[in-house]
């Protein structure tokens, strides 16, 4: 079946490293995001690409950068991560929709980041 | 600016009563809405989507434009409905992504 993955899974880091996390995806997309979840603030939106060459920053883009290697594949890198990048990371991906407006976003399945 | 707002961050019910899960935007003109569900250890996924009208696991939302809500009801809960719900606008210019709300925790006790 076609997916959309993650990795790492699960990452401890410390304070000031570098960190990328990685988005796959199969669907044959155009479109890919990522999201960060946060007890009580929801999922809010990072960055996100409608194409290779389209990248754009969403609500919570400062302290994050991404690089959208193929249609496929999607990394958001943490510079030089601090303690409230903690949180819960989701990559999502979406076709361009024709006729209709509707375009469903899927989900990766998440990565848990912690930065002590 | 486009906002969205789900009022209650728990909403705690018992199994077999009723559910109303809240949602506010503040889009002009008809924005496109939807409904996302995230279960225990499972990915966010799609619940409804305004357009098509459908009740999926018994759920159902309607769009109300005078107040400008899309609540999402249930008339029995049932324990497998316990997940986090985020109500979800589409932007009506621009990208027309998604804007996701804060989300709401259902808990169905028994």
């Amino acid at each position: 079946d076609a997916d959309v993955t993650q990795t790492p899974r699960n990452r401890i880091t410390k304070t000031g490293k570098r960190i990328m996390l990685e988005c796959s995806q199969t669907k044959g997309h155009d479109r890919m995001y990522w999201y960060r979840q946060d007890p009580g603030l929801g999922l809010r939106l990072i960055y996100y690409s409608f194409d290779v060459k389209d990248i754009n920053k969403g609500e919570i883009s400062d302290g994050y950068s991404v690089s959208r290697q193929a249609q496929a594949k999607f990394s958001l890198s943490l510079e030089s991560a601090i303690p409230n990048q903690t949180a819960l990371y989701f990559c999502a991906t979406s076709a361009v929709s024709s006729g209709s407006s509707y375009n469903e976003q899927f989900f990766g399945p998440g990565t848990r980041l912690t930065v002590l | 600016a486009q906002r969205v707002t789900q009022p209650e961050k728990l909403l705690s019910v018992f199994k077999g009563a009723p559910v109303e899960l809240k949602c506010n935007y503040s889009y002009s003109g008809s924005p496109e809405l939807f409904w996302y569900v995230q279960y225990s250890r499972q990915r966010l996924q799609l619940l409804l989507r305004h357009i098509s009208r459908e009740s999926i696991k018994g759920f159902t939302a309607d769009l109300n434009k005078g107040e400008t809500s899309f609540h999402l009801k249930k008339p029995f809960a049932q324990e497998e409905d316990s997940a986090m719900y985020y109500c979800a606008p589409k932007e009506v210019a621009g990208f027309q992504k998604l804007v996701f709300g804060t989300g709401t925790r259902l808990l169905v006790s028994p």
